[in-house]
């Protein structure tokens, strides 16, 4: 069956530092895997997608790469800020809105 | 732009009742929307995608009669859980996507309690 794994449930990183999350996935071809942060009590809001024929995605201090070899997607914040603290989600989209699963999610903190 | 509503942002009932959640896109027109139901500590679950005018396919394990779908217009959805009980107690998230466009756009949860 499909699965999502997420790096780690949290991640305490120092403000300015790079935070990296991972995502990995099995039993899976995604045609696209997005990023969605959400914070407590809320829905989550869209961040970055990358198509399964693209190796990385820049957005401002985001950075999102998508290695379908090693079924892996880094998400990168650089000069993280203590507002980037959230929980982000990585979503895997086979197309067309078919089997869009989203990972378990990695809980962010960024230290003052 | 892409902005989703939903309405009530937070609902209590008693066991038994039926409550219906909306799910509104605002300044887009959705051909297809989304609802999840989130637990404490855990990720989204799909329950079902609904398109308009169709009706909803429902993820396995996801009882279609009592969670009621109707997706009557490219901007509205509603999501009816009826004869509530207290394990239904959860947040509820639509999202809503536009036509050959594959992200998708949340709204900001429905708190169901169910007492």
């Amino acid at each position: 069956s499909q699965k999502i794994e997420q790096n780690s449930e949290a991640l305490n990183i120092q403000e300015g530092k790079t935070a990296t999350l991972t995502c990995n996935y099995t039993n899976y071809s995604p045609a696209y895997l997005q990023w969605y942060r959400q914070d407590p009590g809320r829905g989550p809001v869209f961040l970055l997608l990358i198509r399964e024929n693209e190796k990385e995605k820049r957005k401002e201090r985001l950075k999102v790469t998508f290695d379908t070899t090693l079924k892996q997607s880094l998400f990168h914040i650089t000069a993280s800020q203590p507002a980037d603290s959230a929980t982000y989600l990585c979503a895997l989209d086979g197309g067309h809105g078919q089997n869009f699963v989203f990972g378990p999610g990695t809980r962010l903190s960024v230290l003052p | 732009g892409a902005v989703v509503s939903q309405h009530p942002s937070w609902v209590i009932c008693k066991s038994g009742t039926s409550v219906k959640i909306e799910c509104r896109s605002l300044d887009f027109q959705a051909t297809t929307m989304f609802w999840y139901r989130q637990f404490p500590k855990q990720s989204l679950m799909l329950m079902a995608t609904s398109n308009e005018g169709s009706k909803a396919t429902y993820e396995q394990g996801v009882e279609k009669d009592k969670f009621l779908i109707n997706h009557a217009s490219l901007t509205l959805s509603t999501l009816t859980v009826t004869s509530a009980h207290p394990e239904d107690s959860s947040f509820y998230i639509c999202s809503a996507r536009l036509a050959g466009v594959p992200e998708q756009y949340f709204g900001p949860g429905t708190r169901l309690t169910v007492t």
